[in-house]
């Protein structure tokens, strides 16, 4: 059984530029969820994805849009990229059941700083 | 509005030293409560869930309680292998799979 695994493990972008972070699911999960976590801080959700469609999402600008595909691995994409964005950008996945709705398999994450 | 609350931010320990961790939510309609541990430079790792008031989770010297305002995590007889960042979350009222998470907890455990 593979975990879920993220990339690039890190990377440094300029102001204005654009960044696509992927992440594989872990085998038999079908929803992906992206955190951004900031230096100190808890994560903060992004948004979801159950079997390709959104399934909610956090107070994050348009900017920051995601898409997940058929085998149910998934990108995060980020326009416009602030200073602010300067994160470690976390992918979870989950079975989609109910009951284990919280009981998330994070990655390891993608340092992004944004200079 | 939703919200996790975590204290101390930071907690220094002994090697054997028992202490707890505290979590206080505000929530419309609980929808579980998480504890996570999140080693430096990695994901946060799954570790309880509980969902109403009343229940305790056990796990080697770790135990999770909850009530209807917090949750404590228990470390009993730590191990600088305990050292770590310990997170809890809250599942959203809203139902939209979203988790809020608290700040943490960093403890350090010294031999």
């Amino acid at each position: 059984e593979t975990g879920v695994t993220q990339s690039p493990t890190h990377l440094i972008k300029t102001r204005g530029q654009q960044v696509t972070l992927r992440c594989s699911s872990q085998s038999g999960h079908n929803t992906v969820s992206w955190y951004q976590q900031a230096l100190g801080q808890g994560p903060q959700f992004i948004f979801q994805y159950y079997r390709e469609e959104e399934n909610g999402r956090g107070n994050f600008p348009p900017r920051f849009s995601g898409l997940q595909f058929p085998n149910y691995s998934s990108e995060l994409n980020v326009n416009a990229l602030e200073l602010d964005d300067s994160a470690l950008y976390l992918c979870a996945s989950s079975s989609g059941r109910i009951r284990s709705a919280g009981e998330l398999f994070f990655g390891e994450g993608s340092r992004l700083t944004v200079l | 509005e939703d919200q996790v609350t975590q204290s101390p931010e930071a907690l220094r320990l002994q090697e054997g030293e028992s202490s707890s961790l505290n979590c206080s939510y505000t929530v419309s309609g609980l929808r579980g409560l998480f504890w996570y541990r999140q080693d430096p430079g990695k994901g946060p790792e799954f570790l309880f869930t509980l969902y109403s008031a009343g229940e305790e989770k056990e796990k080697e010297r770790l135990k999770a309680t909850l009530t209807k305002k917090e949750s404590f995590l228990h470390i009993t007889a730590p191990k600088p292998e305990d050292s770590a960042t310990y997170l809890c979350a809250v599942g959203d009222s809203g139902n939209t799979g979203k988790l809020i998470f608290g700040q943490g907890t960093t403890l350090q455990v010294k031999p």
